[in-house]
Order: structure tokens, then C-alpha cells, then sequence
């Protein structure tokens, strides 16, 4: 079967570093992406890593390793903008993303 | 530059009525076309992509069906509703199937009561 975890919520404090964990397991892989969506809005793009390694992007930088099925998004110099959900999706086989249920990220002052 | 339309944006039906969502992209040729549905402690769910006219692929029975009439036009239907399709539908569309960027529609919100 096709299984992506994210844990469901997050608090962090602004100003500080936040690490989204995902695990994932599919059928065949394609590169694996993080989307930012706020409440009520579509989501995002944030990156994309098809390669083991760090991906950096300003404040935010995204990892992957494909033998451990292991991403995270890390988030740094936190701001109270950055209060959204946080979707990790893979891309299998079939060629379509399966997004996982996303990480609810609250920043606080 | 390329942009993606659909409507309505919020929309709330009674049970048994019918359902028409469009979704329309400019500024680019042959998109590849999906519908995703995301319900309420749920995480994104295809419903539909098309990487054609006329080429529709389903990826959950239900209660829905899909049209491509159009290069860059998207239609998501219904002929009665249940209230088990209460979500958030979101347009999107892609250069590459899989392998690239999903650029979202802005949603319709859809309540059936």
C-alpha cells in the first residue's frame, strides 16, 4: 500500500526552528514535495527533492533520504506568517502525487 | 505567465442536487488537469486527472465524474449529491505528470446539507 505520515499538529515559538517530519511508503518514486497551505487557501509550492540530500531556499530547507522513506521541511527564523499547514506529497509509480494529511504548524509570539 | 481559474468559490446544495465545479487555465498548452478533494481531517485526495482532451482517469469510485471539453478546461459533476461530498475541491494543473510543480485553483468550498 501507499502510506504518508506527518504528525498532525506543531506549536513553535517565532524566532525559533521548526522541523516537519514525513515518512513515507510507496510504490515507485518520483521526488517528494512540500506545499505551505494557510486556512481556507490552496496550497503552495515550497520545494521539491528527487535526491538524498538538503535542499535550501531562504528560510526554508527540505531533506531527503530515499532508502530510510525519510523527508523533513525545516523552517527557520520562524515568523507568525508561517502559521499554515504543511502538506508533504510523493510522487509514486503511477506518476500522480499522494499527499500526506499535512502538519498543522502554530506559531506563538 | 500562467494562471488557473475556478468557481464557485463557496457553494451550498441540498442533498440529491446536481454539482458542476469549473476550472479553467491561461497561458499554457496541453496542461495536465486534476481534481482533488479535501475533506475535513482528511489530507488531499485525487479524484481526477486528465492529460488530455477527452482523457479522464479516475482515481476513487464515487459519486462524481469528470470532463475535459476543452484544452484548458476542467469540469467536475455531479448528478445528486450525497453529504459524504462536503469539501474543499481544489483545481490543479501540472507541466510534467508527477515529476513537476501542482499549481492549485483557489478552491470551491462545497457544503451539502
Amino acid at each position: 500500500g501507499q502510506n504518508i505520515d506527518q504528525p498532525t499538529e506543531m506549536t513553535a515559538t517565532e524566532g525559533a526552528i521548526v522541523q516537519i517530519n514525513c515518512t513515507y511508503q510507496t510504490s515507485g518514486f518520483n521526488g517528494l514535495f512540500w506545499y505551505q497551505q494557510h486556512a481556507g487557501e490552496a496550497p503552495t509550492f515550497l520545494s521539491y527533492n528527487v535526491l538524498d540530500g538538503l535542499e535550501e531556499k531562504g528560510r526554508f530547507s527540505s531533506f531527503l533520504s530515499r532508502s530510510k522513506g525519510y523527508s523533513y521541511l525545516l523552517l527557520k527564523e520562524l515568523q507568525m506568517k508561517d502559521s499554515a499547514s504543511y502538506l508533504c506529497a510523493v510522487s509514486g509509480s503511477q506518476g500522480n502525487l499522494i499527499f500526506g494529511k499535512g502538519t498543522k504548524l502554530s506559531v506563538k509570539p | 505567465s500562467q494562471t488557473i481559474h475556478q468557481w464557485p468559490a463557496t457553494l451550498v446544495q441540498p442533498v440529491g442536487s446536481p454539482l458542476s465545479l469549473e476550472c479553467t487555465v491561461e497561458g499554457t498548452s496541453n496542461p495536465n488537469l486534476y481534481w482533488y478533494r479535501q475533506a475535513a481531517g482528511r489530507g488531499l485526495q485525487l479524484l481526477f486527472y486528465s492529460v488530455g482532451i477527452g482523457q479522464i482517469s479516475s482515481e476513487v469510485p464515487q459519486n462524481l465524474s469528470a470532463s475535459r471539453p476543452q484544452d484548458r478546461q476542467f469540469i467536475l459533476s455531479s448528478k445528486k449529491l450525497l453529504l459524504s461530498d462536503s469539501g474543499f475541491y481544489l483545481c490543479a494543473w501540472s507541466v510534467l505528470v508527477g515529476a513537476g510543480e501542482l499549481f492549485f485553483g483557489e478552491g470551491s468550498r462545497l457544503t451539502v446539507l
